[in-house]
């Protein structure tokens, strides 16, 4: 059973970079994996969600045009070169971040988010 | 950017009764919609792709309808286990836009 876990600093001053990764256990890119799509979301504090991007096992990447010109998602080195590795992992950074970028951040896998992790909580405080 | 309305923001049902959970697009966005159930602390979970095809493992009781832009996700015979936090997602044009979600109560 595919299941994702992620993992970053809970606790950001404004202007950090928030920096997460989601592993995934549970198939591979070779695969189980093969086509799909690797996706962050967030939610903060009594909003709905948000769709931050998403990026394919080519390393295509689309993001959200209110948060583009922050934002990083990427895949492990390893994955873009070999399809047979069994490490998988993708990363999200948000730089310059403020109090509005507080909340639950999510990844999520599939076509286009099929298998979804628990989520992380930041905060982002002085 | 696609609007996605969803409604109610929160309704209270009894076990046994039935539920319609609406999602409405601001644009034609084709059958390109999902279904997802979260409960507190937990990782959402798939139940409706494409609109209104059931995810392999989710009970019958669950059933998804629409095309375009009106969606709607239908509990049949609620039952307790069923109380959580359903929202929609669009898939069709990015940016990706979901629901506001409904909170669903049992009595």
């Amino acid at each position: 059973q595919v299941q994702l876990q992620q993992w970053g600093a809970g606790l950001l001053k404004p202007s950090e970079t928030l920096s997460l990764t989601c592993n995934v256990s549970g198939g591979s890119f070779s695969g189980s994996f093969s086509g799909y799509y690797w996706n962050w979301i967030r939610q903060p504090p009594g909003k709905g969600l948000e769709w931050i991007g998403e990026i394919d096992h080519t390393g295509i990447v689309h993001y959200n045009p209110s948060l583009k010109s922050r934002v990083l998602v990427s895949l492990d080195s390893r994955v873009t070169t070999s399809f047979a590795t069994s490490k998988n992992q993708f990363s999200l950074e948000l730089k310059s971040v403020t109090a509005a970028d507080t909340g639950v951040y999510f990844c999520a896998i599939g076509r286009p988010m099929d298998v979804w992790g628990k989520g992380i909580a930041v905060t982002v405080s002085s | 950017e696609t609007t996605i309305t969803q409604s109610p923001a929160f309704m209270s049902a009894t076990p046994g009764d039935k539920v319609n959970i609406s999602c409405k697009a601001s644009q034609d966005i084709d059958d390109d919609v999902n279904w997802y159930r979260q409960k507190p602390g937990e990782a959402p979970i798939f139940i409706i792709q494409q609109a209104t095809t059931l995810v392999p493992g989710i009970p019958p009781r669950f059933g998804g309808s629409g095309h375009g832009a009106d969606f709607t996700l239908t509990i049949n015979n609620i039952e307790p286990e069923d109380a959580a936090f359903y929202f929609c997602l669009q898939h069709d044009n990015f940016p990706y836009t979901f629901g506001q979600g409904t909170r669903l109560e049992i009595k």
